[in-house]
């Protein structure tokens, strides 16, 4: 159980066009969701909480235009990449948080590439 | 200021070697996640500590969380290159609406 999935796993886009990256729940329901950034041999950057039926809430120095998330069912979440530009190429995993007893926990979608040209 | 701090960064070592990972943390967490990642994959999750002082068990791998809930760390038996990936400490803060907060992580490298 609580398997994350992610489309798609890799993209190459033109600078200045838009790219949509779904995050969904396989079987199970997410009323919270993840955005992380991931650069080459670093750790994992918070962008933004996805809340279903609400709007996102994104980290400090987290532009909300360019990065729009859309959390529209339980076990799905999306995020876009406004007006891509070359350094917005990186690793972008989602993950979903889980109630395991009284706790919660997060498991992790396997990431999407994206390569700005 | 990065919150979590992991020592060390990089590790490369023989197969059949002991290894330990560390976390640490001036701030008090809720709880604590370690998990692996292999290139071009997500995370995954190895455990999750929540009492200080707890030790818990997985195979070959050991983890335990510190008395006062600010550190952990991650100790490998007998590495195989299996072990091999980005090692990730994650700590929920008290009242931090169970955001999890990503340690610098620990590139282990096992060679036969």
């Amino acid at each position: 159980g609580a398997v994350v999935s992610q489309h798609p796993s890799w993209v190459i886009c033109k600078s200045g066009t838009s790219v949509k990256i779904e995050c969904r729940s396989l079987d199970f329901q997410a009323t919270t969701m993840f955005w992380y950034r991931q650069f080459p041999k670093q750790s994992l950057m918070l962008m933004a909480t996805s809340n279903e039926g609400s709007k996102a809430t994104y980290e400090q120095g987290v532009e909300k235009d360019k990065f729009l998330i859309n959390h529209a069912s339980l076990t799905l979440s999306t995020l876009t990449v406004t007006s891509a530009h070359p350094e917005d190429s990186s690793f972008y995993i989602c993950s979903a948080r889980v109630l395991a007893g009284a706790l919660y926990e997060q498991y992790f979608g396997p990431g999407t590439r994206l390569t700005v040209t | 200021t990065q919150l979590l701090e992991q020592s060390p960064q990089f590790l490369s070592i023989q197969e059949g070697e002991n290894l330990t990972v560390y976390c640490n943390s001036s701030s008090v967490f809720s709880s604590l996640q370690w998990y692996r990642q292999e290139p071009g994959e997500g995370p995954v999750l190895l455990v999750t500590v929540v009492t200080g002082g707890e030790v818990k068990k997985l195979k070959r791998l050991t983890f335990q969380f510190g008395d006062a809930r600010k550190d952990s760390s991650l100790h490998i038996t007998a590495a195989q290159p299996g072990d091999t990936g980005l090692y990730l400490c994650a700590g929920a803060l008290t009242g931090g609406g169970n955001k999890l907060t990503f340690g610098t992580g620990t590139q282990l490298k096992v060679e036969l």
